[in-house]
Order: structure tokens, then sequence, then C-alpha cells
């Protein structure tokens, strides 16, 4: 039964440049959840989606960062024009609806040169 | 608003030194309290699910334990592949009656 997978794990790009992070959920899963985790800080919540809804996106900045859930296809959390403050791991996690554990994936490193 | 404080920030054991970790809460209504495991450069990975005050949960040298303001993580006689960091978070029944709310977790090194 295959976890959360997340790719890329390891992402590097200019300042101006955009990010694509993709999160598949476990099998049966059809909730997902970003997380941010700087150093020294702990998991920030971004966004949760289910499929083709955007529930609660509550900690995501107002401008640049965007996420979706398609119906068909792994979740996307985007980010426009990246500055070196958003350099930091990203993780996806997702649950099922009938239980409350999130079940992590093993997060997407972005650098921002 | 959820919050949660982890203590101590970093813990040295030694092999076989028996511990507890603290996570202390403040949350509107708890919906559970959360333990994980996170490994250098991995995502976090699930231990517990705590309810209720008085309730606990043992895994291997882990145990779990629950109070109305706070949770404990016994670790017994802990061996040097423990070392990792812990994680604390909780779901409340507020507005956003879904998300975990973390703390800023425990570093623990266990000496051989």
């Amino acid at each position: 039964n295959a976890g959360v997978m997340q790719n890329p794990r390891h992402l590097v790009r200019r300042r101006g440049q955009e990010a694509r992070l993709r999160c598949s959920p476990m099998k049966g899963h059809s909730h997902v959840y970003w997380y941010r985790q700087l150093p020294e800080e702990g998991l920030k919540f971004m966004v949760y989606l289910q499929k083709e809804n955007i529930i609660d996106e509550s900690g995501m900045p107002k401008e640049r960062f965007s996420a979706e859930f398609p119906k068909e296809g792994p979740s996307i959390l985007r980010i426009q024009q990246v500055v070196r403050g958003d350099s930091a791991a990203y993780f996806c996690a997702s649950s099922p609806p009938t239980t409350g554990e999130l079940f992590f994936g093993e997060g997407s490193r972005l650098t921002v040169l | 608003e959820d919050q949660v404080t982890q203590s101590p920030e970093a813990l040295r054991l030694q092999e076989g030194e028996s511990s507890s970790l603290n996570c202390s809460y403040t949350v509107s209504g708890l919906r559970g309290l959360f333990w994980y495991r996170q490994d250098p450069g991995k995502g976090p990975e699930f231990l517990f699910t705590l309810y209720s005050a008085g309730e606990e949960k043992e895994k291997e040298r882990l145990k779990a334990t629950l109070t109305k303001k706070e949770s404990f993580l016994h670790i017994t006689a802990p061996k040097p592949e423990d070392s990792a960091t812990y994680l604390c978070a909780v779901r409340g029944s507020g507005g956003s009656n879904y998300k975990l709310t973390f703390g800023k977790g425990t570093l623990l090194t266990v000496n051989p």
C-alpha cells in the first residue's frame, strides 16, 4: 500500500521563477493537506483540499501561492515568482474521510537562489 | 486559536535512560491529540492519537498519556534508533475543525 507520494523531493529555483510541487494521496484518501516547515519552526498549515474543492486556504499567503486537487491526478501546490523566503520543506498529508490521522509524504524541499 | 508547546526543545539521553517529553496544549474542544516522529530529511511518521483525558497508548518503548491540559510521551529504556524529533499536534472543534496544529517538536538524541 503506497504511502503519500510527493515530487520532486528537491527543487532549486531562481528568484522570480515558478515552483510546482505535486502530491498523490494514499489510496482511498480523498483529503489533502499542505504544510510548510521552516528551520527551527514547526509545521504550519497552508491549505486543505478535497477533490475539486478548496476547503480552507487560510494558511496560504494571499499572493503567489495557489493549490488545486483536480478530479484526476495529483494535488499541486504552485508558487509563482518565488523569493528566498519561500525556501522551505513543503509537506503534503492525506487522510480518509472517517479517521483523524494525517499521513505525510517525505516532503519537497524548495531552495530559492 | 489552538496552541501547542513542547518541552524540552532538545533532550539527550544515554541508551537505557528512561524519560518523558511534554506537550502542553490550548484548544477549543479537543478532537484529538497526535504524536508523530520525524527523522532528518523525512516526513512525519504517525505514532498515536489520543482523544480523551486518561487515555493511554503504547508502541514498543513509547507510551503516550493525556490529561486535560497536556500529554506526555514516555520513552522506556530508549535505544539509539529512537533518536528523532517528536512532534505533538492537536485538532480542535473550533472553526477549522479538521487541520492539525503542531508544536515545534522535541529533538531526542539517544547515545549508545
